[in-house]
């Protein structure tokens, strides 16, 4: 089976702009999450996905947003971005929750 | 809410020795432990998870984690690391059951392999 897939690897932009991030799940599993890691917060969980309906929200501004698509897959919206929204956003998918399997991540430079 | 505190950020140790990289986890309900480990430039891979059972769970490359209810710890430890094991390493619970599948990860420990 294709792993967890997420385009595109890097993205650079500037303040103010806002950006889309693309994740496709491991064939099968119907929940995906989005976490950000940045090297002062660590890993934080942004929010989850299961059958088009998002299920749980980190402690995120509402300039974080996603959509989950019929076939699973994901993207998630940064608006109006910060210099502080620089990082590293990983997707996960899992099929019964027990176990989460993560993609290469996006690295987003927000200059 | 559950929380993971990795009492090491880093941990520098020469080829073939053994190591062992601290978690603590708090949580008011029943969870699920994992490592993760990640390499430069890229995502987390698994490396071996507690669900249930034996309380000693161990992955193909040689490192395995104990499970310990009473001192809420899951710690990890190799007996002979090489320098391919530099990187870094992610202590993770969620809880059980349930449709809240969030992670919630310890800092990291980055373990550093010098010949």
């Amino acid at each position: 089976k294709a792993g967890v897939t997420q385009t595109p690897r890097y993205l650079i932009k500037t303040r103010g702009q806002q950006v889309t991030l693309s994740c496709s799940p491991i064939s099968g599993h119907r929940s995906v999450s989005w976490y950000q890691q940045t090297p002062g917060q660590g890993l934080q969980f942004l929010f989850e996905y299961f059958s088009e309906t998002q299920r749980n929200k980190g402690n995120f501004p509402g300039r974080f947003s996603g959509r989950q698509f019929s076939n699973s897959r994901s993207e998630m919206n940064v608006s109006t971005l910060e210099l502080g929204d620089s990082a590293l956003y990983l997707c996960a998918s899992t099929r019964t929750g027990d176990t989460q399997y993560f993609g290469p991540g996006t690295r987003l430079t927000v200059l | 809410a559950q929380s993971v505190t990795q009492l090491d950020s880093q941990v520098p140790v020469f080829e073939e020795a053994p190591v062992e990289l601290r978690c603590n986890y708090s949580s008011s309900v029943s969870v699920y432990l994992f490592w993760y480990v990640q390499y430069p430039n890229q995502g987390l891979q698994l490396l071996l998870k507690y669900l249930s059972g034996s309380t000693l769970v161990e992955s193909i490359n040689g490192f395995e984690a104990e499970f310990n209810k009473s001192q809420t710890s899951f710690h990890l430890r190799k007996p002979s690391v090489h320098i391919s094991d530099t990187a870094e390493y992610f202590c993770a619970v969620t809880q059980t059951g349930g449709s809240n599948y969030k992670l919630t990860f310890g800092k990291g420990t980055l373990l550093t392999v010098n010949p």
